[in-house]
């Protein structure tokens, strides 16, 4: 299984709510990492895990939180979030020891109202 | 020093031409290469990837030529088609770390 799967594929929510973006793989990477990409940019990373542990944040406001719970799983937590944080959010892995060769999922498309 | 300078940002290629994509970078760490296609609606995919310990990589209709001493490369689509119509991205990146370094992307269209 060389996919990384990412629920759900379209999300809307207000500037109160609380909501979840998932990722799953199986191909036994163990780094994984949060983008976000707007339209006509390349994709901007935000955090990455290794063996299940924050290896980066790169300066990520606070309403975005990252969650590890195992191997082949990654959330990303959102509260409180802005208009201008509408965007395609992708999920990627990689092997922790190759870690250049990332496969990217379809992406979540989130509009913030 | 981190960044990645890709060109064209648009490009019209006709059926059986040749689409051709350049990318510059500075940081000499770079150690890793690789090219992503994006689709509208999709994540990025690996398309092809070169390391600086060769000049040229050929996967299919797809070519990577890689000038180390001039710290560029670029991405030969021989006999392009339609269905190869997407954005594509350069990137690059230093061994071990995790950051891929993006260029800003190239629209290709194939025209029929």
């Amino acid at each position: 299984d060389t996919e990384v799967t990412q629920t759900p594929k379209h999300l809307v929510m207000g500037m109160t709510n609380k909501k979840s973006l998932k990722c799953e793989q199986h191909m036994g990477h163990r780094a994984m990492y949060w983008y976000k990409q707007k339209a006509k940019k390349p994709p901007e990373l935000m955090f990455v895990y290794s063996y299940e542990k924050l290896s980066i944040n790169e300066s990520v406001p606070s309403r975005f939180s990252p969650e590890c719970p195992n191997s082949s799983l990654l959330n990303l937590h959102l509260h409180a979030l802005q208009p201008e944080d509408s965007a395609l959010y992708l999920c990627a892995s990689s092997q922790a020891d190759r870690n250049n060769e990332q496969f990217f999922g379809p992406g979540t498309r989130l509009t913030v109202l | 020093q981190q960044q990645v300078k890709q060109s064209p940002q648009s490009l019209i290629v006709q059926k059986g031409g040749i689409s051709i994509i350049n990318c510059a970078y500075e940081n000499t760490a770079f150690d890793y290469f690789p090219w992503y296609q994006q689709f509208p609606g999709k994540g990025p995919a690996l398309l092809i990837a070169i390391r600086p310990d060769v000049s040229e990589k050929k996967e299919g209709r797809f070519t990577i030529s890689f000038n180390k001493s001039a710290k560029q490369f670029s991405l030969h689509i021989m006999d392009s088609q339609p269905g190869d119509s997407a954005t594509y991205f350069c990137a690059a990146s230093r061994p071990g770390g995790f950051k891929t370094i993006f260029g800003a992307g190239t629209r290709l269209f194939v025209k029929a």
